[in-house]
Formats: C-alpha cells, sequence, structure tokens
C-alpha cells in the first residue's frame, strides 16, 4: 500500500535561510507527487506537483522540490525563507487507478526565526 | 472567483444529533473529496465522488454519509456524531485530479 512520510514534525529556520523538507513515499510504481501548503486557519493550496520528466520542479513562491527514485524521496526546498513562509506542508502522493486516492503525509510545521 | 466553499466554519453540536456539513464548488469539477484532519495523522479521506451519483469509501468512511445529486454540491452527513468525530474537515474538487483545491474548513466539536 503507498504511504507517504514526513519525518520532521516541527522545523525553525531563520529568515533568509535555507529551507530542506523531507518527504519519503512507499510505492510500487511511478509516484505521483504533490506538495500543499496550508497557511493558518486556511485549507490546502498546491505548492508543485511531480508526474513525469524532469526530477527538479518549480512551483510558487520560489519553492522547488527534487524526485529521487532511488531514495524513494521528494523533498522541498526554498533558498530563503521569508517570515510569510511560516505554515504546515503535506507532501501527498497519488495513484489514478480506480481508487483515485491520494494520500497525505502527517505534515511539518514551519516555524520562522526573525 | 473559483472556489470551494465549506459551511459551517465552526460547529459545536452533542453526541447523536444529525449534522450536514455543506460544500459547493463553482468550477464545474467532477471530481470531490472530504478529508479530516488531525493532528499528527495528516489528512485521510472520509468519501470521494468521481462525478454525480458516483461516491466511494475513502480510508475512514465510517459514521459519514455523502450524497452527490448535482455536480455542485458535495454534503458530508454525521447522521449520529461521536467524540471522535471531533475534528477539522475539509472538502476539495478537481477538475482532473492533479490538483485539488480546497475550502477553507469546517471545525466540529462533538461533546
Amino acid at each position: 500500500a503507498q504511504s507517504v512520510t514526513q519525518p520532521d514534525i516541527h522545523i525553525t529556520v531563520s529568515e533568509g535561510a535555507s529551507l530542506e523538507l523531507r518527504c519519503n513515499y512507499s510505492y510500487g510504481a511511478t509516484p505521483y507527487l504533490f506538495w500543499y501548503v496550508q497557511s493558518p486557519g486556511q485549507g490546502l493550496q498546491l505548492l508543485l506537483k511531480y508526474f513525469s520528466g524532469d526530477t527538479l520542479v518549480q512551483g510558487i513562491k520560489g519553492f522547488e522540490a527534487e524526485f529521487k527514485r532511488s531514495q524513494s524521496s521528494f523533498n522541498l526546498r526554498k533558498p530563503s525563507v521569508h517570515w510569510s513562509d511560516a505554515a504546515e506542508y503535506f507532501c501527498a502522493v497519488a495513484t489514478y487507478s480506480s481508487a483515485s486516492k491520494i494520500i497525505f503525509g502527517s505534515g511539518t510545521r514551519l516555524s520562522i526565526r526573525p | 472567483e473559483a472556489q470551494v466553499t465549506q459551511n459551517p466554519r465552526y460547529l459545536i453540536t452533542v453526541t447523536g444529533k444529525k449534522l450536514t456539513v455543506t460544500c459547493s464548488q463553482n468550477m464545474n469539477h467532477e471530481y470531490m473529496s472530504w478529508y479530516r484532519q488531525d493532528p499528527g495523522l495528516g489528512l485521510r479521506q472520509i468519501y470521494y465522488s468521481m462525478n454525480v451519483e458516483v461516491t466511494d469509501k475513502g480510508d475512514v468512511p465510517e459514521g459519514y454519509k455523502v450524497s452527490r445529486k448535482e455536480k455542485r454540491n458535495f454534503p458530508l452527513i454525521l447522521e449520529s456524531p461521536s467524540p471522535n468525530q471531533t475534528s477539522l474537515y475539509f472538502c476539495a474538487s478537481s477538475f482532473n485530479r492533479e490538483e485539488l483545491f480546497f475550502g477553507s474548513g469546517t471545525q466540529l466539536s462533538v461533546l
């Protein structure tokens, strides 16, 4: 069965520092992978997605993620974080079989130190 | 404005009192889904619908019902709520299941 693991529950980084949020997945076939962001009191918004092709994908708000099949990972990165990036981040994996399931990780809460 | 609208945003109820959380989208999406969000567990899918009159169970369907009589609406029904259904609920819709559009959430407390 497919699953998603986000090993970091909470991360704090200084404003202007670089960021990497980890995501590992378990899925037999080529996965469809996503990163969503949830600002306080809001629903989730898609940051970026990977379906095939170039393993480095660019998203909104200056985020990027790299798909590494050998490591079953899809880590999210940003070179320089802003205070407005404080939010909860969810990695997700999907299968587009008849079940049409999208499985979310447990999330990583990002805090920004001034 | 394209959006998914959930109502209510906050709901406090008592055990056993039937309730409905409404969800409506104005993007003509065929796919709609309900999730619950609990601390440390992320989002878990309750039910989803591929189109009108087509619904199926997600990972945690027990205690919930849904219906899809119109394309735009996908209400979540709790016939006899229990305290373990206290949670933050999200409705989402999608055109091609490549991107989910989420509502703002419904915080439900069952006493």
